[in-house]
């Protein structure tokens, strides 16, 4: 069985402060690695993707991935009130496989 | 920009219903996708498809049955819709080469079985 593993939280952080969300998976051969940030009611929409080990950043995202330890966490820098919602990590196999395992996520609140 | 519409956003139907939730890809994406969100449970994959009139069961197919028969749209029926079939229902899809698998989500569907 895949299993993705993240902190429901809540997280809270203050405005102005990094956040850090982290998330493990039990498939040692997964591929791909997807953050997406679902706000209350709605649905989720894709953050950030990444496929290699170390860093990628995009704007204040920064997605951090070690294959070796199975882990991947997202740096938010700068929070914003706005960043408060729901980060879900998400994990592909590889292996010709299409779907991709979800973690249950993680609840982030940005104090102001 | 990807863009996947879901049918209805809220949706009332009484317990023995049939129900029809429809779901519309305008990216050309061979995979599709249905999901069920439930507080504490997560995203659940019900049934995906990845190609015209293929599927496959996910984790709870039962109780479900989906249709695909045009590549953008993809279908899921609830033969004889039961209370415990209430729920946020996500429609998604990929493509099958590049893209890394990503999958783009629809607004969802809240469901509401009485």
């Amino acid at each position: 069985q895949k299993e993705v593993e993240q902190n429901s939280g809540p997280l809270s952080v203050p405005e102005g402060a990094i956040a850090s969300l982290n998330c493990t998976y039990s498939d040692r051969g997964s591929q791909s690695f997807f953050w997406y940030r679902q706000y209350s009611g709605k649905s989720p929409e894709l953050i950030m993707s990444i496929y290699s080990n170390g860093d990628k950043e995009d704007g204040r995202f920064t997605a951090q991935l070690n294959k070796a330890s199975q882990y991947v966490s997202l740096l938010i820098r700068d929070s914003q009130p706005s960043d408060s919602a729901t980060y879900l990590c998400a994990v592909n196999s590889g292996a010709g496989s299409y779907q991709l395992t979800f973690g249950k996520g993680t609840k982030l609140s940005v104090i102001p | 920009d990807v863009k996947v519409t879901q049918s209805s956003r809220y949706l009332v139907k009484r317990t023995g219903e049939k129900v029809f939730l429809e779901c519309v890809q305008d990216m050309d994406h061979e995979n599709m996708f249905w999901y069920r969100q439930d507080p504490g449970l997560g995203l659940r994959l019900i049934y995906f498809s990845y190609d015209v009139k293929m599927k496959e069961k996910g984790d709870i197919p039962e109780g479900y049955s989906v249709s695909r028969e045009k590549k953008e749209r993809f279908s899921l029926i609830l033969e004889s819709a039961s209370t415990n079939q209430t729920s946020m229902y996500l429609c998604a899809s990929s493509l099958s080469a590049g893209g890394g698998k990503t999958q783009y989500f629809g607004p969802g569907t809240r469901l509401l079985v009485l």
